[in-house]
């Protein structure tokens, strides 16, 4: 399978523990993007990579959230200290050089007990 | 106001119906229109990608851009029980990486 992967699919934890999510984008393609979407909502942006070099952040990203994307592969989103506000799919994107046609994965779905 | 406006839906249509869904922007720096298809927890599916006033169609999907009154439309027609899914309009503004903005996405379902 060639397409964005993400791990893991389903994620329960309990307020106030740390969780952290991987996205492998698809091969070669240099951008990669995380959005947030709760339940009847559209996704929501939080922040985008270009290579290794995280270039905006969201307002939504508080400072217990931070991602990574070392050696500009696969990236990690973390979650510090989780809130029962942070249930929601976090979906993750990529896109190639030329074009911003943004594909995304399967999602990770977050449960904050 | 949300910068993309959409009805939630749910939208119930029997099979074969041409459905009809709609997006309304405020920001008219939103310059690439999209449709994506989302079924029950899964990740969204790119439908289309139109970037100029008119029609863009594929297959029995259609896609319709109007810069000027800043609405977009998906049309879908002959519709199957398989299309039932939510559908999420989305769009950007102008440079090669741009984050999306979307609507609330249009809960459909189709009916035998």
């Amino acid at each position: 399978d060639t397409g964005v992967s993400q791990d893991p699919r389903h994620k329960i934890t309990k307020r106030g523990q740390n969780v952290t999510f991987r996205c492998d984008p698809i091969s070669e393609h240099n951008r990669l993007y995380w959005y947030r979407q709760t339940l009847g909502q559209g996704p929501e942006f939080l922040t985008y990579f270009q290579n290794e070099a995280q270039l905006e952040k969201s307002r939504l990203l508080s400072n217990r959230f931070s991602a990574e994307r070392p050696k500009g592969s696969f990236s990690t989103l973390e979650i510090q200290r989780t809130e029962q506000g942070d249930s929601a799919m976090y979906l993750c994107a990529s896109s190639g050089a030329g074009t911003d046609t943004q594909y995304f994965g399967p999602g990770t779905r977050l449960t904050v007990l | 106001q949300k910068e993309v406006e959409q009805d939630p839906g749910p939208l119930s249509v029997p099979e074969g119906a041409i459905v009809s869904l709609n997006c309304t922007y405020s920001n008219s720096a939103f310059q690439y229109f999209m449709w994506y298809r989302q079924y029950s927890r899964k990740g969204p599916e790119l439908l289309m990608y139109t970037y100029s006033s008119g029609n863009k169609e594929d297959g029995r999907f259609t896609a319709q851009v109007d810069k000027s009154s800043k609405y977009i439309s998906l049309f879908i027609r002959d519709s199957q029980p398989s299309d039932s899914a939510t559908y999420l309009c989305a769009m950007r503004g102008t440079g090669t990486a741009s984050k999306l903005t979307f609507g609330t996405g249009t809960r459909l379902q189709v009916t035998l």
